[in-house]
């Protein structure tokens, strides 16, 4: 059973331009979770994803950022307009059920976004 | 409020040592509390998790401390080995809040050989 794939693990994007950041959860995973890390700090929850649907996008900046987990095909992380600031790394997480209940995500290895 | 304060940021233990990871809480609507490992270039794994209503947890080497009156935890590494350097993450999650899990500022562990 394949882990959580990210995709591209490393993207080097220049001011203005956009990024995009795949996730496939694991196979039976439903829930999907994105978080930053930015260096020196922990883990920042971004939004949460059922298929379709946001659940939760308490953590996501209001401009610039949005997410998608279609009912076909990976979670998307966008980001339009990238700055300096959105240099980090980005981790999608999976679990079958809502991490509430268990308390268990899994993560895929991130993606490490570069503004140059 | 929703934050997870965690110390030390870095940690250096000898190999056979015991490795001490505090983490303290506010919101006492959190109702589980994982512990994450995370290695260079990789992204975290659970290691090991509690619920408050267990003062303590035990996994092999990894014993988790809950005080519920003091809202703080702790993890416990013991007879440390050079393996064991990670960075480490405490969390915090409220049940019926969709599992959006509340993470630490992360311990940066080195064990020494």
């Amino acid at each position: 059973n394949a882990g959580v794939m990210q995709n591209p693990r490393h993207l080097v994007r220049r001011r203005g331009q956009e990024a995009r950041l795949r996730c496939s959860p694991m196979k039976g995973h439903s829930h999907v979770y994105w978080y930053r890390q930015l260096p020196e700090e922990g883990l920042k929850f971004m939004v949460y994803l059922q298929k379709e649907n946001i659940i939760d996008e308490s953590g996501m900046p209001k401009e610039r950022f949005s997410a998608e987990f279609p009912k076909e095909g990976p979670s998307i992380l966008r980001i339009q307009q990238v700055v300096r600031g959105d240099s980090a790394a980005y981790f999608c997480a999976s679990s079958p059920v809502s991490a509430g209940y268990t308390g268990e995500l899994f993560f895929g290895e991130g993606s490490r976004l570069t503004v140059l | 409020q929703q934050q997870v304060k965690q110390s030390p940021q870095s940690l250096i233990v000898q190999k056979g040592g015991i490795s001490i990871i505090n983490c303290a809480y506010e919101n006492t609507a959190f109702d589980y509390f994982p512990w994450y490992q995370q290695f260079p270039g990789k992204g975290p794994a659970l290691l090991i998790a509690i619920r408050p209503d267990v003062s303590e947890k035990k996994e092999g080497r990894f014993t988790i401390s809950f005080n519920k009156s003091a809202k703080q935890f702790s993890l416990h590494i013991m007879d440390s080995q050079p393996g064991d350097s990670a960075t480490y993450f405490c969390a915090a999650v409220i049940y019926n809040q969709g599992g959006k899990l509340i993470f630490g500022q992360g311990t940066e562990l080195s064990v020494k050989p």
